[in-house]
């Protein structure tokens, strides 16, 4: 996963750009990948998920790279608005547990 | 709307106190699980369970009780013999099947114990 620390790692961009999010996963029995953001005192809200047998998944603005030979996925956000503007988190699932990275910071700059 | 509730959403307690949490899901999921999360870090899981009656310990899951008696309720115990009791506790849940579900969380509960 991300290096765990007090200190998360900030990704700034300005509003209308395109940002990408990168995560690095441990486990490579891990199946099922998700990306949740993450606002200040609330709880992780689901942003998208992509399964092992695929590589990339879009929805509305974003998009998932999953990368299993290096255990690496990206989350993309397309012309980032100031409201996308929170923690963004990557999680692994296998056999019904699921682990989380510490997370990136994105700064929208209006 | 259905959805998950964790209350309270703010809770102080004495040293040396237990504490419950309350979480409840009206989404009729199977699983619910537990979160910890301290500042500047990722979620790490306390308890989970699949199924009513059933539950099964987490990576931190010492000093902390779930029961699960109904499939809406799996309420979190955080009792004296934590150590560093005072964090975000996060409630999830999500359905079971042959397809994978991401998990649904709460808003959370805040726990400060001094």
């Amino acid at each position: 996963g991300e290096s765990v620390g007090l200190h998360l790692p900030t990704l700034s961009v300005q509003e209308g750009d395109n940002s990408i999010i990168n995560c690095a996963y441990s486990n490579s029995a891990s199946d099922y990948f998700i990306w949740y953001k993450q606002e200040s005192g609330k709880g992780p809200q689901f942003i998208i998920d992509i399964r092992s047998n695929m590589d990339k998944r879009q929805g509305q603005r974003v998009t998932v790279l999953l990368n299993k030979t290096v255990k690496h996925l990206s989350l993309q956000i397309a012309a980032t608005q100031p409201g996308d503007s929170a923690v963004y988190f990557c999680a692994e699932a296998s056999f019904n547990k699921f682990y989380f990275g510490s997370g990136t910071k994105l700064n929208v700059k209006p | 709307d259905g959805g998950i509730t964790q209350s309270p959403k703010y809770l102080f307690r004495k040293e040396g106190q237990n504490v419950t949490l309350s979480c409840e899901q009206n989404l009729n999921h199977d699983a619910m699980y537990w979160y910890r999360q301290d500042p500047g870090q990722g979620l790490r899981l306390i308890y989970y369970s699949q199924i009513v009656n059933d539950f099964q310990k987490g990576d931190i899951a010492e000093g902390y009780s779930v029961s699960r008696e109904k499939k809406e309720s799996f309420p979190l115990t955080v009792t004296s013999a934590q150590k560093n009791p005072t964090a975000f506790y996060l409630c999830a849940s999500r359905r079971t099947g042959r397809d994978n579900s991401p998990l649904h969380f709460g808003n959370g509960t805040r726990l400060t114990v001094t």
